[in-house]
């Protein structure tokens, strides 16, 4: 199992819709989690941090399912400045700083 | 305004031919990262540094080298051993180890 897999998307919707990604991690020591996103050719920004009782930032809502090892983001009412890469990113666990980051999911929202 | 920058954003090179990479900030994090990412890849890490003076290897450290002498700066040196250089170069720091990444705007290497 990879240390954190993500729906490989791309995700194509029209603007307002719902979309939902999902990702999975392998490190059951795991102890935050984050949502960045990603515009083309730039760096990655933070999105939200994920907490365990599930947060919610406006349109965008994140939750962890510690026990499957399982995150997820949902955009409600998607606008077409929504369109970026989403990616996924874990922390390692342990006594080291590192962060691993999933390939990212592709979100193209079209108006 | 705080922040992390990077320089220069394009950077080309002769094959054999090291060059560095610079990466500031002003945030007062005590963590800097350094990462490559390449096209439809997600970001790999190469090396980060806890506190000033310290560094550890991330997953695909050969070929690179850095140096952490000052809080603020974490220099990433891409050598001549590095066999594939091309790619996107990404800094980023934290203020502790579970804290959110911020990324510097990244710098775009062409080996030629």
């Amino acid at each position: 199992r990879k240390e954190v897999e993500q729906d490989p998307g791309p995700f194509n919707v029209p603007e307002g819709a719902t979309v939902a990604f999902n990702c999975t991690y392998s490190n059951s020591a795991s102890q935050s989690f984050f949502w960045y996103r990603q515009d083309c050719r730039k760096e990655p920004k933070l999105l939200m941090s994920v907490y365990s009782s599930g947060n919610e930032d406006g349109r965008f809502t994140a939750q962890l399912n510690r026990a499957s090892q399982y995150i997820s983001l949902l955009i409600r009412d998607s606008k077409l400045s929504d369109s970026a890469t989403y990616l996924c990113v874990v922390h390692s666990g342990g006594s080291n700083y590192k962060l691993t980051f999933g390939k990212g999911t592709l979100l193209t929202v079209n108006p | 305004d705080g922040g992390i920058t990077q320089s220069p954003k394009y950077l080309f090179r002769k094959e054999g031919q090291n060059v560095t990479l610079s990466c500031e900030q002003n945030l007062n994090h005590d963590a800097m990262y350094w990462y490559r990412q390449d096209p439809g890849q997600g970001l790999r890490l190469i090396y980060y540094s806890q506190i000033v003076n310290d560094f550890q290897k991330g997953d695909i450290a050969e070929g690179y080298s850095v140096s952490r002498e000052k809080k603020e700066s974490f220099p990433l040196t891409v050598t001549s051993a590095q066999k594939n250089p091309t790619a996107f170069y990404l800094c980023a720091s934290s203020i502790d180890k579970l804290g959110e990444q911020f990324f510097g705007p990244g710098t775009r290497l062409t080996v030629l």
